[in-house]
């Protein structure tokens, strides 16, 4: 069980707004520690989407976006593309664990 | 560019010991921190290590605490992940990652391609 908890799965039409929460503790998100968010595409390694909670690298299109409020994140994605359709991670530093926690990942289907 | 080739992956039994490497190229690696991440076959992600940029801290997940050792030669580019005491369960991919500079934890902004690693007997 992950210390950092995400719904299992998520789904949206073309063109939609799906958001992907990740509920931590106050040892984690709640201690104001920075989640970062990735995607992992098929068959291939996870690549960074959000990091400090709401910061894009460069090539990231603005249609990822991310908020805080106590101790969840909220991944927002609009305009939903088929090409969005991946497993999504949520991480963050935990305190009492003195090391870095993944949530358990959300897999997105477009339909 | 910017790249991580991790190697040393294979099928090891119960027990064994097996050093995995992790080749950095295209930028300063002495200046990052570097991680090891894994994902158990149809799994998610999980944490396994940290190193410092200058190697003077490391810390580890329970999971791992004890039998794995991760380590780093600035000299040579390359990240090291020693596992000793393998269980079936430490069967995955293991990922090495690139932290933020000057620092250990943070943002994972480049990531290898991944070496298997399968215990069995």
């Amino acid at each position: 069980q992950s210390v950092l908890t995400q719904p299992p799965s998520v789904s949206g039409a073309p063109g939609q707004r799906v958001t992907i929460s990740c509920t931590g503790n106050s040892s984690n998100i709640g201690a104001n520690y920075d989640v970062y968010w990735y995607q992992q595409l098929p068959g291939t390694a996870p690549k960074l989407l959000i990091y400090d909670n709401n910061n894009r690298p460069s090539g990231v299109p603005d249609r990822f976006s991310a908020s805080k409020s106590g101790t969840s994140v909220t991944l927002a994605i609009t305009g939903l593309q088929a090409e969005d359709e991946a497993d999504y991670y949520c991480q963050s530093y935990d305190r009492s664990l003195s090391g870095s926690v993944f949530g358990g990942g959300t897999k997105l289907t477009v339909l | 560019q910017v790249q991580l080739v991790e190697s040393g992956g294979g099928v090891v039994q119960p027990g064994r010991s097996l050093r995995l490497s992790c080749a950095a190229s295209g930028f300063t690696f002495s200046v990052y921190g570097m991680h090891w991440v894994r994902q158990a076959p149809g799994k998610g992600l999980e944490w396994v290590a940290v190193i410092w940029y200058d190697g003077t801290n490391k810390y580890y997940a329970d999971s791992v605490k004890g039998r794995f050792t991760i380590s780093r030669d600035n000299s040579k580019n390359t990240l090291y992940l020693q596992m000793n005491s393998l269980r079936a369960e430490d069967t995955a991919v293991y990922y090495c990652a690139r932290g933020p500079p000057n620092w250990g934890f943070g943002a994972l902004d480049i990531w290898g391609q991944g070496t298997m690693v399968t215990v069995s007997s």
